[in-house]
């Protein structure tokens, strides 16, 4: 049982390229989220899926596009990358448990640095 | 819109003393989570500790509890017996209720130091 898995965990990007981040979870979660963290910052949301076929906007999205591929997965794609993009991002799941409100499980992150 | 705010942007503690990191939080709803992350140099969030807006009781998690205010919108994460290892930056974050998809709102953080 992996938990929340990302893909890959350290990329470096020249502005203007662009590329696809990836995240599985295998927890049968319905719900999936994308957040960036920079320094001296808490997390912000990108997108979420709260339900495979869906995706929403969260407090960040521009210059971001996220597809829930399956139940399982969900990317976050950056089409031309720019330097304000360089973060750490996270990708998480959250179950519909017992509690409505369950907690949220995250990734190891992946850390992008766009030149 | 949901806020939540964190005033201490570090703080240090002697091992094995307690320690209370501060939070509050704005919402207008009713019914609400409040969460502490804990994320060491590694990088990784931890989830440590969870309480719901209608709890009566505040929660508790080994050595960690959270001291609920619900009127004055305070959710302070209070570690006993500090530990070399507790040393990390830790998140105070707000569920609100937002058509079930419990989007976190996550504070700026504290930088907790252990001292030996």
């Amino acid at each position: 049982n992996a938990g929340v898995t990302q893909t890959p965990k350290f990329q470096v990007l020249k502005t203007g390229q662009s590329m696809t981040l990836q995240c599985a979870q295998d927890m049968n979660h319905n719900s999936m989220y994308w957040y960036r963290q920079d320094p001296g910052m808490g997390l912000r949301l990108i997108y979420y899926s709260a339900s495979e076929g869906t995706t929403d906007k969260g407090e960040v999205p521009n210059g971001y596009n996220v597809s829930r591929l399956n139940k399982r997965e969900f990317s976050l794609r950056l089409e031309s990358a720019a330097p304000s993009q360089t973060s750490v991002y996270f990708c998480a799941s959250r179950g519909q448990g017992l509690s409505f409100f369950d907690t949220q499980y995250f990734g190891p992150g992946t850390r992008l640095t766009v030149l | 819109a949901q806020k939540i705010t964190q005033t201490q942007p570090g703080m240090f503690v002697q091992e094995k003393e307690a320690v209370t990191l501060d939070c509050t939080y704005d919402t207008s709803d009713p019914s609400y989570g409040l969460f502490w992350y804990k994320q060491p140099s590694s990088g990784e969030m931890i989830f440590l500790i969870y309480q719901g807006s209608y709890d009566q009781q505040n929660a508790t998690e080994g050595r960690y509890s959270l001291n609920f205010q619900k009127a004055r919108k305070s959710a302070n994460l209070v570690i006993s017996a500090s530990q070399l290892g507790d040393s990390a930056m830790y998140f105070c974050a707000m569920s609100p209720t937002q058509g079930g998809s419990e989007k976190l709102v996550f504070g700026k953080g504290t930088k907790l130091t252990v001292n030996p």
